[in-house]
């Protein structure tokens, strides 16, 4: 298996909504990390997780919350976003943190903040 | 502060022909390069690497080709084919930075009959 799935595709949300984005992989990887993409942008980093504890954060608000209950799970939570951050979520997991190997990318979660 | 470029946003080449794509940096500290590639809705997929000990990395169809003098790296595809339309983003990363991709502006390559 070698597939980073995510859910749901498509997310509508209020700004007073809490809702939650996951993210799996069975390919045994160490590191996951999520990504905010926003149209005609590349992909920016929010969080990396290794063996399963956060190791970097960029300086993303605290109305994101990540949280990696195991290996292969990775879940976003989100509260009182702003429309401003509507945009594509990408995961993304690498086998090794500690040193340089490809990370695969999930399909990602389109969100809408209304 | 965009460290990782792509001047070009679009490039159209015939089938069969060579693409090539451009992708400069401005970080001395990256020391390993990527290439992906992305459809519309679609995560980006990993196509290509390169180290900064070597200057050149085939992979079938693809090659990536490193100057670090010049902080500059290419992506040549050759032959181009229709499904190789997408977007391209290089990315750069550096020992010690946690696997921390940056990644460039991207190029939408459509490769045409």
């Amino acid at each position: 298996d070698t597939e980073v799935t995510q859910t749901p595709k498509h997310l509508v949300m209020g700004m007073t909504n809490k809702k939650s984005l996951k993210c799996e992989q069975h390919m045994g990887h160490r590191a996951m990390y999520w990504y905010k993409q926003k149209a005609k942008k590349p992909p920016e980093l929010m969080f990396v997780y290794s063996y399963e504890k956060l190791s970097i954060n960029e300086s993303v608000p605290s109305r994101f919350s990540p949280e990696c209950p195991n290996s292969s799970l990775l879940n976003l939570h989100l509260h009182a976003l702003q429309p401003e951050d509507s945009a594509l979520y990408l995961c993304a997991s690498s086998q090794d943190p500690g040193s340089y190997n490809e990370q695969f990318f999930g399909p990602g979660t389109r969100l809408t903040v209304l | 502060d965009q460290q990782v470029k792509q001047n070009s946003p679009s490039l159209s080449v015939q089938e069969g022909r060579i693409s090539i794509l451009n992708c400069d940096y401005t970080n001395s500290m990256f020391d390993y390069f990527l290439w992906y590639k992305k459809y519309p809705a679609e995560g980006p997929t990993f196509l290509i690497s390169i180290s900064s000990i070597k200057d050149k990395n085939e992979d079938g169809r693809f090659t990536v080709f490193l100057n670090k003098s010049a902080k500059h790296l290419s992506l040549h595809i050759v032959p181009s084919q229709p499904g190789d339309s997408a977007v391209y983003f290089c990315a750069a990363t550096f020992t010690g930075g946690g696997n921390k991709l940056t990644f460039g502006t991207g190029t939408q390559l459509k490769v045409e009959l």
